[in-house]
């Protein structure tokens, strides 16, 4: 069974930075590209970020480039995201996704853990 | 969001609905990489289509995809009770981007 697990999040002040981490279990996560994608309170949902499965490939939401940063750790399964510079309307529930397919980044968004709540204030 | 879509669409139980997600030929129109997504209130989202029209495995056949232009269409067909729930559109914006729509509400009366 699919399982990723979020964590990392947290309450913390504008312009602050916060690294979030996914632990991935039940696949082959060196296989698949990963994403972030987040859901701010009452709101819909915003794609933030994606990298392939060799981190060749990377790709970023206009409204986090240049803060944000996507990265992957296959050796040890797990997803990152850096967080820079933070703002109020960063705050959200942050899913780590995986992605369906053969590695590159098709923007399937297949299995989802339960996320992890940033809070900018 | 790049992608629109009706705020809310409604329909007796039996009946089929379809929800619009209207892109450009930079999005939607460009390629085949439209999915959708079904969310229940305090749940995570669950991928319902994807290539636009297929579907997962243990995803039921009431549940159908199609484009046309720049504009994808999700089709719920025989509305259930259990339908009631939040549906967003999702497409290509660039070769590592993606874009979700802002989501529609469906209510079955």
């Amino acid at each position: 069974e699919v399982q990723l697990v979020e964590s990392g999040g947290g309450l913390v002040q504008p312009g602050r930075s916060l690294r979030l981490s996914c632990a991935a279990s039940g696949f082959t996560f060196g296989d698949y590209a990963m994403h972030w994608v987040r859901q701010a309170p009452g709101k819909g949902l915003e794609w933030v970020s994606g990298i392939s499965w060799d981190s060749g490939a990377r790709g970023y939401a206009d409204s986090v480039k240049g803060r944000f940063t996507i990265s992957r750790d296959n050796g040890k399964a797990s997803l990152f995201l850096e967080m820079n510079s933070l703002r109020v309307g960063d705050t959200a529930l942050y899913y780590c996704v995986k992605d369906m397919g053969d590695g590159q980044i098709m923007g399937y968004f297949r299995h989802w853990g339960q996320g992890a709540r940033v809070i900018v204030s | 969001s790049a992608l629109t879509q009706p705020a809310s669409v409604s329909g007796s139980p039996g009946q089929s609905i379809t929800i619009s997600c209207t892109g450009t030929t930079s999005d939607v129109g460009a390629s085949k990489y439209v999915s959708w997504y079904q969310q229940y209130p305090g749940q995570a989202p669950e991928l319902i289509i994807y290539d636009v029209n297929t579907r997962p495995s243990g995803v039921s056949s009431r549940f159908s995809g199609s484009k046309s232009a720049n504009t994808a269409s999700l089709t719920i067909s025989g509305l259930r009770a259990e339908d009631e729930a939040d549906y967003f559109c999702s497409s290509y914006t660039g070769s590592d981007t993606r874009v979700f729509g802002p989501g529609t509400k469906v209510t079955v009366l």
